[in-house]
């Protein structure tokens, strides 16, 4: 258990609507990873972080913002929600620069209708 | 482009050994890994086998790593009905900050 816990870890919201996933952490490790997992995709990476505010793009990153304002912290952003991000969503953290590993949160699952 | 492939669904005996396959495309991969995930939650880290090893054993997992073919397997012996959940493979490099790709999963089926 690396400490890692997700919420709200069930959302259901119409399109259109913003919505923030949290993910948090006790820890203070440096990097915090956001995926989203879809059938026949496995995981793909949609932000990361290293530090307090320094995040980055992974490969899915459109439509979604991020912010990390404290370590414990990683919050991910729909602005406004569509039916194409209804998914899972994972938090994962790296323990640090020298540890290649990620630990993963339980996930959100979130459905936008 | 980096890509990692797995074989969709498994189905085995308990008792039987399961051979989950897994090939990736990026041949200055560092790591590769096994990850086990149970309905409804997160992914749990199983094993990771260094790019430099053929083979690491650890209880009843076994993987094997052919770095030739690029190629990647998880033997789980004795297999047991807790053991059935989808098995993600994925590799990482240590130049690109561990940047890591994961496999599309493989279910594994475990018949009583």
């Amino acid at each position: 258990d690396a400490g890692i816990t997700q919420s709200p870890r069930h959302k259901v919201t119409e399109t259109g609507t913003p919505v923030t996933l949290r993910c948090h952490q006790t820890e203070n490790h440096r990097y915090m990873y956001w995926y989203r997992q879809d059938p026949g995709h496995g995981l793909r990476l949609i932000h990361y972080s290293y530090g307090v505010k320094d995040t980055d793009k992974g490969e899915v990153s459109d439509g979604y913002s991020v912010s990390r304002s404290k370590t414990e912290d990683f919050l991910l952003t729909l602005e406004s929600a569509t039916s194409s991000q209804t998914s899972v969503y994972f938090c994962a953290i790296r323990q640090g620069d020298s540890r290649h590993e990620q630990y993963f949160g339980p996930g959100t699952r979130l459905t936008v209708t | 482009g980096e890509d990692v492939e797995q074989s969709l669904f498994l189905s085995v005996r308990e008792g039987d050994s399961s051979v989950i396959n897994c090939t990736y495309t990026d041949s200055s991969s560092t790591y590769l890994y096994w990850y086990k995930q149970e309905p409804g939650a997160g992914l749990q880290l199983l094993t990771y086998i260094f790019s430099n090893m053929d083979m690491k054993q650890d209880q009843r997992l076994t993987v094997l790593l052919n770095k030739k073919d690029k190629h990647l397997s998880l033997r789980i012996a004795d297999t047991q009905t807790g053991d059935s959940a989808i098995y993600f493979c994925a590799e990482s490099r240590s130049t690109g900050g561990f940047k890591t790709i994961f496999g599309a999963g493989t279910r594994l089926f475990v018949k009583a």
